[in-house]
């Protein structure tokens, strides 16, 4: 079966960095994305990343290793704002998307 | 605001109830999707419509019942739901459903709670 693990929860402090991992198992591989969801609001979109390497985009970063099926977003100097729900979603070979349960993230001051 | 727009913002609904959920897109996308996310647990998705024709049906129960009049518009017909069926439910579009280098915009949901 297809399968997307990302840990459910996690806890930084104001001003530091935090690594959230994402591995998949699916059948076929068209890209990974992350998207970041507020409490009761819309996920919007993070990154995109379909092939090896790491894509920066400001204090958001983006990893990925296709041959170990693994990702990981990389937040720097935490704001209280970057309090939210992080989801995985890999798009499997038939660019079926496959989504993680998401990693809430809880930012202390 | 992403360009998708969903009503009502919150739902309560007695199991014999019939409801409906609106989904309206000013992106121009040919796209269109509603997602159920329940807590902890991944998204869902439940049905497709790509240029107004159902695309994706995953195995979804008759209770739910989607209709794409346009391509901005989507709804989502709730009839005799039972109290699992409570959740956050998603609107999305996109360029086109293959999604191929392009990406999801998500409306704010509706949340459903079947008493």
């Amino acid at each position: 079966g297809q399968n997307i693990d990302q840990p459910t929860e996690m806890t930084a402090t104001e001003g530091a960095i935090v690594q959230i991992n994402c591995t998949y198992q699916t059948s076929g591989f068209n890209g990974l994305f992350w998207y970041q969801q507020h409490a009761g609001e819309a996920p919007t979109f993070l990154s995109y990343n379909v092939l090896d390497g790491l894509e920066e985009k400001g204090r958001f970063s983006s990893f990925l290793s296709r041959s170990k099926g693994y990702s990981y977003l990389l937040l720097k100097e935490l704001q209280m704002k970057d309090s939210a729900s992080y989801l995985c979603a890999v798009m499997d070979s038939n660019y079926q998307l496959i989504w993680g349960a998401g990693t809430k993230l809880i930012i202390k001051p | 605001e992403t360009g998708v727009t969903q009503t009502p913002r919150h739902l309560v609904m007695g199991m014999t109830n019939k409801k409906s959920l609106k989904c309206e897109q000013h992106l121009g996308h040919n796209a269109m999707y509603w997602y159920k996310q329940s807590a902890k647990k991944p998204l869902e998705l439940m049905f497709v419509y790509s240029l107004e024709e159902r695309v994706e049906n995953n195995s979804v129960p008759s209770r739910f019942s989607p209709e794409c009049p346009n391509s901005s518009h989507l709804f989502l017909h709730l009839h005799t739901l039972q109290p699992e069926d409570s959740a956050l439910y998603l609107c999305a579009s996109s360029q086109d459903p293959s999604l191929e280098g392009g990406e999801l915009f998500f409306g704010e949901g509706s949340r459903l709670t079947v008493l």
